[in-house]
């Protein structure tokens, strides 16, 4: 069974720029999570998806949004670009929603703001 | 504020030996505490559970014990191998059920 992929991989993004980020679930799996990893920070939650509804919303500013498809895939979307949103992105899936459930994470994707 | 802490950025243990990793959080609300290995450029893996209810949960070579009274969880690896060299996460629930996430450790396994 095919993992979770995220594309791009890697992102370079200027300040006031807008970005879309891909993730496509393990087949079968219907609850998608975005996180942001900074370094010294862990992850932060950013927001889950389950069956085309946002379940769940970390505390990011409104910037941040994202939308699930029918078929579960899942895109991401940062407007208005900051420094400070150079991070690595990670999307999980897994069957059901809430965190209690084994996550699989995808590789991430890499944006840099400059 | 950190609600989940993991005070020790990197450790350093030899093959064959026990490595010892640590986690504390805040949050009495906490019911719920996993952990999760990761290797440079590739995402999290699911590693081990542990709900409030019991304080102690085994898999193999893996362990993590629960002391709720200190808000103390720790992971230990008997024995080590050098394929447990990875950033090590910890992370925790509530009935909010967001994942709060320490900053990881760096384990790095000595032949």
């Amino acid at each position: 069974k095919a993992g979770v992929t995220q594309t791009p991989r890697y992102l370079i993004k200027t300040r006031g720029q807008q970005v879309t980020l891909s993730c496509s679930p393990i087949s079968g799996h219907r609850s998608v999570s975005w996180y942001q990893q900074t370094p010294g920070q862990g992850l932060q939650f950013l927001f889950e998806y389950f069956s085309e509804t946002q379940r769940n919303k970390g505390n990011f500013p409104g910037r941040f949004s994202g939308r699930q498809f029918s078929n579960s895939r899942s895109e991401m979307n940062v407007s208005t670009l900051e420094l400070g949103d150079s991070a690595l992105y990670l999307c999980a899936s897994s069957p059901y929603p809430g965190p209690r459930d084994t996550q699989y994470f995808g590789p991430g994707t890499r944006l840099t703001v400059l | 504020d950190q609600q989940v802490k993991q005070n020790s950025p990197s450790l350093s243990v030899q093959e064959g030996r026990i490595s010892i990793l640590n986690c504390d959080y805040t949050n009495s609300m906490f019911d719920y505490f996993l952990w999760y290995k990761k290797y440079p450029a590739e995402g999290p893996t699911f590693l081990i559970s542990i709900s409030s209810i019991k304080d102690k949960n085994e898999d193999g070579r893996f362990t993590v014990f629960l002391n709720k009274s200190a808000k103390h969880l720790s992971l230990h690896i008997v024995p080590s191998q050098p394929g447990d060299s990875a950033v090590y996460f910890c992370a925790a629930t509530d009935s909010n059920y967001q994942l709060i996430w320490g900053a990881g450790t760096k384990l790095i396994i000595k032949p």
